[in-house]
């Protein structure tokens, strides 16, 4: 079964510069979502897909990230204009659908490395 | 609010002694507990999870975690370490209680060493 992709793996760009990442989920993984890992510290979510719309997003800086999902499988993640702190690893997920009282597994992909300059 | 405690940054072992990995953690209601593992320049590997039910976990490549309710912790352990352990573990937790969502949320991680 082939895992989450991601591309691409590494990004160097200047700060007010814009970037745009992308993620294919596992087939039949109806949950998709984006971390942020800032070095030295655990993934934080930015935001949660299921299908094509959006479960939470309360922690994505909303004047410079945009996410969709529009045809419920790939994604993309956008920052503009990009600053100095958004230098992290974003990672991408995906799960089976999520119900009320249950949990399923993440799978992560590779993620990609920004570095903003 | 739900939060995770790894309260060690690094922890050294033997090759073929015993690890343990410690996590704590708080959340409204039950938990669900998951350990994954980064290694250099991937992403988190899902190792084990507890949802309900026996408080040992078995998991992936011979790693084991239990789940103490009274001590709000989540210790991960494996009996005899090898030196392709060596890797950053994250502890993770997210509520059963449907109201808060069901994001979860990481510890700032562990590194373990594993040494001839």
């Amino acid at each position: 079964e082939a895992g989450v992709a991601q591309s691409p793996r590494y990004k160097i760009i200047e700060k007010r510069q814009s970037v745009a990442f992308w993620c294919n989920p596992i087939s039949g993984h109806a949950t998709l979502y984006w971390y942020q890992q800032i070095l030295g510290q655990g993934p934080k979510l930015l935001i949660q897909f299921q299908n094509n719309g959006v479960v939470d997003d309360s922690q994505l800086p909303k004047d410079r990230f945009s996410a969709e999902r529009l045809k419920g499988v790939d994604s993309t993640l956008k920052i503009q204009p990009a600053k100095l702190e958004d230098s992290a690893v974003y990672l991408c997920a995906s799960s089976l659908v999520e119900f009320p009282g249950r949990q399923e597994t993440q799978y992560f992909g590779p993620g990609t490395r920004l570095l903003v300059l | 609010a739900q939060s995770v405690a790894q309260p060690e940054d690094q922890v050294n072992v033997a090759e073929g002694n015993p690890l343990t990995v410690k996590c704590t953690y708080s959340v409204s209601g039950n938990p669900y507990l998951f350990w994954y593992v980064q290694y250099p320049n991937r992403g988190l590997q899902f190792l084990l999870k507890y949802i309900t039910g026996d408080n040992l976990v078995k998991g992936s490549y011979g790693f084991e975690a239990e789940f103490n309710k009274s001590q709000t912790s989540f210790h991960l352990k494996k009996p005899s370490a090898l030196v392709s352990d060596s890797a950053l573990y994250f502890c993770a937790v997210r509520s059963t209680f449907t109201g808060g969502g069901n994001k979860l949320t990481f510890g700032t991680g562990t590194q373990l060493k594993v040494e001839l």
